[in-house]
């Protein structure tokens, strides 16, 4: 069955802190994979993508995220947040016959000033 | 330009009545998604269209579930006899085309609440 699964359900993290946050698939063929952002309030939206082409993603506001094809990961991170990165992010997937994302169960990210 | 927009943003209902959602996706795109976000079930996947026609009912959680799309445009989902376990966040999303590296754009959501 198709899964992707999140490893930390809630980081607390100061600001300038780096940070990584754990993201896992299980899909048949070729997958896409994306990372989404919730911030307080708002609604989803897309930080960066993956679907081919160089493993190492580079997103909005900094972000980005490594495809490691071995590892069946696609972690989000870095180098220094800001308290405006506190959010819920969900790390997502679908393959090439499009339609449906599976989600993880999402990461909520608190950042202290 | 205008995003994903979704109607009403919230509702409140009975056990037992019927709740129509509406969203309208971003004008030109053909694929629109719906999902439900809950607090025990994460982010599920109910439904999608390719213009008018939804290829996937999979995900749909019962027979109370369905949902239409017309003129490649509005859709509507609706759920009957509601229970207290549809309370959830109804998500609808668009995109260019069915297809996996398209990017779905989320709208705000209708937050369902069954008394």
């Amino acid at each position: 069955a198709q899964s992707v699964s999140q490893h930390n359900h809630h980081v607390i993290l100061s600001e300038a802190a780096s940070l990584e946050l754990g993201c896992n698939y299980s899909y048949g063929g070729t997958v896409n994979l994306f990372w989404y952002v919730q911030y307080p309030g708002q609604h989803l939206q897309l930080l960066l993508k993956y679907f081919s082409g160089d493993p190492l993603v580079k997103g909005i506001k900094g972000f980005e995220a490594e495809f490691i094809k071995s590892k069946f990961s696609f972690n989000l991170r870095k180098p220094s947040v800001q308290w405006s990165d506190t959010a819920e992010y969900f790390c997502a997937a679908n393959n090439n016959a499009g339609n449906m994302l599976t989600f993880g169960g999402g990461t909520r990210l608190m950042v202290k000033p | 330009g205008a995003g994903v927009s979704q109607s009403p943003s919230n509702k409140v209902t009975e056990k037992g009545k019927d709740v129509e959602l509406r969203c309208d996706p971003i004008s030109g795109h053909t694929a629109l998604y719906w999902y439900r976000q809950s607090l025990g079930q994460g982010l599920e996947f109910l439904i999608y269209f390719q213009g008018n026609s939804a290829p996937d009912k999979s995900g749909l959680p019962s027979d109370r579930f369905s949902a239409e799309r017309t003129g490649g445009s509005v859709s509507t989902l609706t759920i009957q006899r509601t229970q207290q376990e549809d309370s959830a966040v109804y998500l609808c999303a668009s995109s260019l085309f069915v297809s996996g590296g398209n990017e779905q754009f989320f709208g705000p959501g209708t937050r369902l609440t069954v008394l």
